[in-house]
């Protein structure tokens, strides 16, 4: 498939525990975002990365969240010692360089 | 902080009614307007990138309409179709600063079309 891909789709996790969530973009789109969505509120977004840096990582909502990116490919988004408040959906987009942003169906973070 | 807004949060209508939604957004430093269509566990889709104001984009029975100047999008539906149940995001891109493309979205309108 030539689309943006996301993994695990679901993650269950216990409070407190670290949880890896992955994306793999479109081959050859430089710019790489990460957005999530919590119950009853919009898309925020998270982090920017143009290759492998990360210009713009605002959205960060504590350093309990980290991300990378390697090759110009693979991203992955870490959050250590998980809240109940980080449940969400979190979800990867990818860009050539044109206007339009390719979404991943989203990885379903439940902190228990 | 840059606020996008859309109306209503949710609609239902019936098979064949032909709806439309709002969104609003700050009219400074613009560079793109998106609208997305999200179904649950599937990826956003995208509808339309208008970038010029008056801009006007057509896809089958959805369409777009697009002033910079007042900060302001809609988006139509005509002859809604069950299948046309989903939540439509749109979202902002500003010119400038170190983040290209970044996406400020609202909230999306939940659209559910009973047969």
């Amino acid at each position: 498939g030539a689309g943006v891909s996301q993994s695990p789709s679901n993650k269950v996790t216990e409070k407190g525990k670290d949880v890896e969530l992955r994306c793999d973009p479109i081959s050859g789109h430089t710019a790489l975002y990460w957005y999530r969505q919590r119950l009853g509120q919009g898309l925020e977004f998270l982090i920017y990365f143009q290759g492998n840096s990360a210009p713009d990582k605002s959205g960060l909502p504590s350093d309990r969240f980290s991300a990378e990116r390697t090759g110009e490919s693979v991203s992955t988004l870490t959050i250590q010692r998980t809240q109940q408040e980080d449940s969400a959906v979190y979800l990867c987009a990818s860009n050539s360089g044109h206007n339009e942003q390719f979404f991943g169906p989203g990885t379903r973070l439940t902190v228990l | 902080i840059l606020n996008v807004e859309q109306s209503p949060q949710s609609l239902h209508v019936q098979e064949g009614d032909s709806t439309n939604f709002t969104c609003s957004f700050p009219s400074s430093n613009f560079y793109a307007l998106h609208w997305y269509r999200w179904e649950t566990a599937k990826s956003p889709e995208a509808l339309f990138v208008m970038t010029l104001n008056g801009d006007e984009k057509k896809k089958g029975r959805i369409s777009a309409t697009l002033n910079t100047k007042e900060g302001y999008s809609y988006l139509y539906i005509k002859g809604s179709q069950p299948e046309d149940s989903a939540t439509y995001l749109c979202a902002f891109s500003n010119a400038g600063g170190t983040s290209y493309g970044k996406l400020t979205f609202g909230q999306g309108t939940i659209l559910t079309v009973h047969p």
